[in-house]
């Protein structure tokens, strides 16, 4: 497609369940980002992946949250043992990786946590 | 540390009134610098990207400038309509051998109130 798709675009899970959240970027883009988003607030960054690289992982909040992407592909962001505390929009962007090139965002998964 | 502030947190205007937002930055090794509006429940959309070398960049009535000395950029938004209620979020990038990581604000509240 032309932009980045996620799903699902909606997610209530009961809490202790495990989520999975996907990403499918552009293609061709190197870099993508998972940011979340409480309610109110700025965008939280929480893991970054360029290309083959070992990905930046210094956003993720606890170890119960965790990603993947293989190559240039699709990512997947799975929070085990859901809190409520989780609660929040959960934003892709991914991007070219070059010098002066913009990143393009998904409208987002809104999980809530019950 | 690389940060990135914006000013006002909130805005409050009356439609067909003109606006200035603000946005200091200290990202360091700097590449280039984006503005994005966020509709709510939506995933931001860029405005403009400008890089060290640009100081001006306009989008319909949208036109940001860039100082890289003093590290501050502007949104300024002209004839305000009722459809640019959303926040404002400014992005700062490191250069690409930094991992081209991008640095966010916490965005400016629009309200445009008619």
């Amino acid at each position: 497609g032309a932009g980045v798709s996620q799903s699902p675009s909606n997610k209530v899970t009961e809490k202790g369940k495990d989520v999975e959240l996907r990403c499918d970027p552009i293609s061709g883009h190197t870099a993508l980002y998972w940011y979340r988003q409480r309610l109110g607030q700025g965008l939280e960054f929480l893991i970054y992946f360029q290309g083959n690289s070992a990905p930046d992982k210094s956003g993720l909040p606890s170890d119960r949250f965790s990603a993947e992407r293989t190559g240039e592909s699709v990512s997947t962001l799975t929070i085990q043992r859901t809190q409520q505390e989780d609660s929040a929009v959960y934003l892709c962007a991914s991007g070219p990786g070059g010098w002066g090139y913009g990143y393009t965002f998904g409208s987002g998964t809104r999980l809530t946590v019950v | 540390k690389n940060q990135v502030e914006q000013s006002p947190q909130s805005l409050i205007i009356l439609e067909g009134k003109n606006c200035t937002l603000q946005c200091n930055y200290t990202v360091s090794p700097f590449s280039n610098l984006r503005w994005y509006k966020q509709d709510t429940g939506r995933g931001p959309v860029s405005l403009t990207i400008m890089t060290f070398s640009e100081n001006t960049k306009s989008n319909g009535r949208y036109t940001a400038t860039l100082d890289a000395d003093t590290k501050q950029s502007s949104l300024h938004i002209t004839a305000s309509q009722l459809s640019d209620s959303a926040s404002y979020i400014c992005v700062a990038s490191m250069i690409k051998a930094a991992g081209n990581k991008l640095t966010f604000g916490g965005g400016t509240r629009v309200l445009v109130k008619p």
